[in-house]
C-alpha cells in the first residue's frame, strides 16, 4: 500500500459525459501528479500540482482540468468524453515538486467510455 | 522532450535465471533515473532510483541497476529470477533540467516479465 488512496476504482460513462477522479496523497505529500495509461499512448503524464498550485502540464487536453485543495487532496475533471479517453488513470504524490524525488503511485482509476 | 526505450516489450526467463531488462534514454544531459514495477490490477511500486553517487543502485526485492553515462542505459538486472517477479516493469525518467517539466516523470512501454517454472 502506497498511501495514495484513488476513488473510483472503475468508472463506466456514456460519451459526452463529464467525470470526476478524486485522489488522496500520502500524509505529508505537496506534490500530486496525474497520468493516463493507455494502450495507444502508455504512460502520459498530465499535469502537476504542487501545495495548491499548478506546476507543470504535459499531455492534457483542454477537455480535462485538475485542481488541488487546501486539504492537498486533488481531483481530475474529464469532460465531453470520447472513446479514446479510455484508459487507468493514476495519481501520484511526492513530499515536494522536484525532480529527484520518488513518487507513489495510487492503484489508479479505470474509465471505460462507452 | 525525454525519451525512454525499453528494449523488448515481453522477457521470459526460468526459475533461477538471471533477468536482465534493458533502458535507454535519449537527454544530452543524465536525467534522474527510475525503475517501477506493475503487478496486475495494482499501481506502479518504485523498485529502484538513481540521482547521483555511485552509479550501482540496489533496490527492493533483489533487484539492482547500472547507470551508464557512455551508453545512456539504465539496464535493470536480479541474479535469480522468482516467480513473484512475474510484473510490467517501466523505467523513468524526470528531466534534471526542471523548467516547466519539473518533477513529471517520462515513462518507457514497458517490459512484461513472465518466469517460468
Amino acid at each position: 500500500d502506497s498511501g495514495v488512496t484513488q476513488t473510483p476504482k472503475h468508472l463506466i460513462t456514456a460519451t459526452g459525459q463529464r467525470v470526476t477522479l478524486r485522489c488522496s496523497p500520502r500524509s505529508g505529500d505537496l506534490s500530486v501528479y496525474w497520468y493516463q495509461q493507455s494502450l495507444d499512448q502508455g504512460l502520459q503524464f498530465l499535469i502537476q500540482y504542487y501545495n495548491g498550485e499548478e506546476r507543470a502540464k504535459g499531455n492534457i487536453l483542454e477537455r480535462f482540468s485538475a485542481q488541488q485543495f487546501p486539504d492537498l487532496h486533488s481531483e481530475l475533471n474529464l469532460s465531453s468524453l470520447e472513446l479514446g479517453d479510455s484508459a487507468l488513470y493514476f495519481c501520484a504524490s511526492s513530499v515536494a515538486g522536484g525532480q529527484s524525488h520518488e513518487q507513489y503511485f495510487g492503484p489508479g482509476t479505470r474509465l471505460t467510455v462507452t | 522532450a525525454q525519451s525512454v526505450t525499453q528494449l523488448g516489450s515481453h522477457v521470459s526467463v526460468s526459475e533461477g535465471a538471471l533477468v536482465l531488462l534493458r533502458c535507454n534514454y535519449s537527454s544530452s544531459v543524465p536525467p534522474y533515473l527510475f525503475w517501477y514495477v506493475q503487478y496486475p490490477n495494482q499501481g506502479l511500486q518504485l523498485l529502484l532510483k538513481y540521482t547521483t553517487g555511485a552509479t550501482l543502485v540496489k533496490g527492493i526485492n533483489g533487484f539492482e541497476a547500472e547507470f551508464k553515462k557512455s551508453e545512456t542505459s539504465f539496464h535493470l538486472t536480479k541474479p535469480s529470477a522468482h516467480m513473484s517477479d512475474a510484473a510490467e516493469y517501466f523505467c523513468a525518467v524526470s528531466d534534471k533540467r526542471g523548467g516547466s517539466t519539473l518533477g513529471r516523470l517520462y515513462f518507457g512501454r514497458g517490459t512484461q516479465l513472465t518466469v517460468w517454472p
